[in-house]
């Protein structure tokens, strides 16, 4: 069972929806991460927040948007995608913002654009 | 551009063999993790290497950073079906892990 919860764990959507991703963590985690894995390839960082502020933006283009509510929650709200965002988005946690501490990873929600 | 590349991408093991898979990098790394990634699952953080020559040891496997903190390996003894899926090193710095492209490990019973 992993420590941080993605849901949903599928979702289809059409290239002019408005979706929204959600990680939910209670380790007590104060960094939080959004990944991007294609099929057979590494996970992309997105982005990083650190103490609920945006710390972090890989350069991703503005239809992918983070929101940090809490130090449990985070989200990705998705608008106007392409067929080539298709991917699995993880979600990651580490007690602080450090590269010196090792990540807990959600299951990820697998997104397919028609 | 990545900056730790894995060889081989591919292993296909016998059950029972060793293998070893290595992680390289042009610059000096500031410290290495392991994830191991099963098929259709996620990152499953193994161990952290921290220290130059560093050798750590999980039961059948064996992580080494090497003395430049140029490289790491992971060699893992009596392969078995459970071995099955992606190893990953990524470069741990600042608040950020950068992944190396994997070696996808097959065992064959």
């Amino acid at each position: 069972d992993t420590e941080v919860t993605q849901t949903p764990k599928h979702l289809v959507m059409g290239m002019t929806n408005k979706k929204s991703l959600k990680c939910e963590q209670h380790m007590g985690h104060r960094a939080m991460y959004w990944y991007k894995q294609k099929a057979k390839k590494p996970p992309e960082l997105m982005f990083v927040y650190s103490y609920e502020k945006l710390s972090i933006n890989e350069s991703v283009p503005s239809r992918f948007s983070p929101e940090c509510p809490n130090s449990s929650l985070l989200n990705l709200h998705l608008h106007a995608l392409q067929p080539e965002d298709s991917a699995l988005y993880l979600c990651a946690s580490s007690p602080r913002g450090l590269g010196n501490q090792p990540q807990h990873f959600g299951d990820g929600t697998r997104l397919s654009i028609l | 551009g990545q900056q730790v590349m894995q060889i081989p991408q591919y292993q296909h093991v016998q059950e029972g063999e060793d293998f070893t898979t290595y992680c390289n990098s042009s610059t000096t790394l500031s410290n290495i993790q392991w994830y191991k990634q099963r098929p259709g699952g996620h990152p499953v953080f193994l161990i952290q290497l921290v220290k130059s020559g560093e050798v750590k040891k999980q039961k059948r496997l064996t992580f080494q950073f090497g003395e430049a903190k140029k490289n790491s390996s992971l060699h893992i003894t009596a392969t078995q079906t459970t071995d099955v899926g992606t190893y990953f090193c990524a470069e741990a710095a600042g608040n950020k892990l950068t992944f190396g492209g994997g070696t996808r490990v097959l065992v064959k019973p």
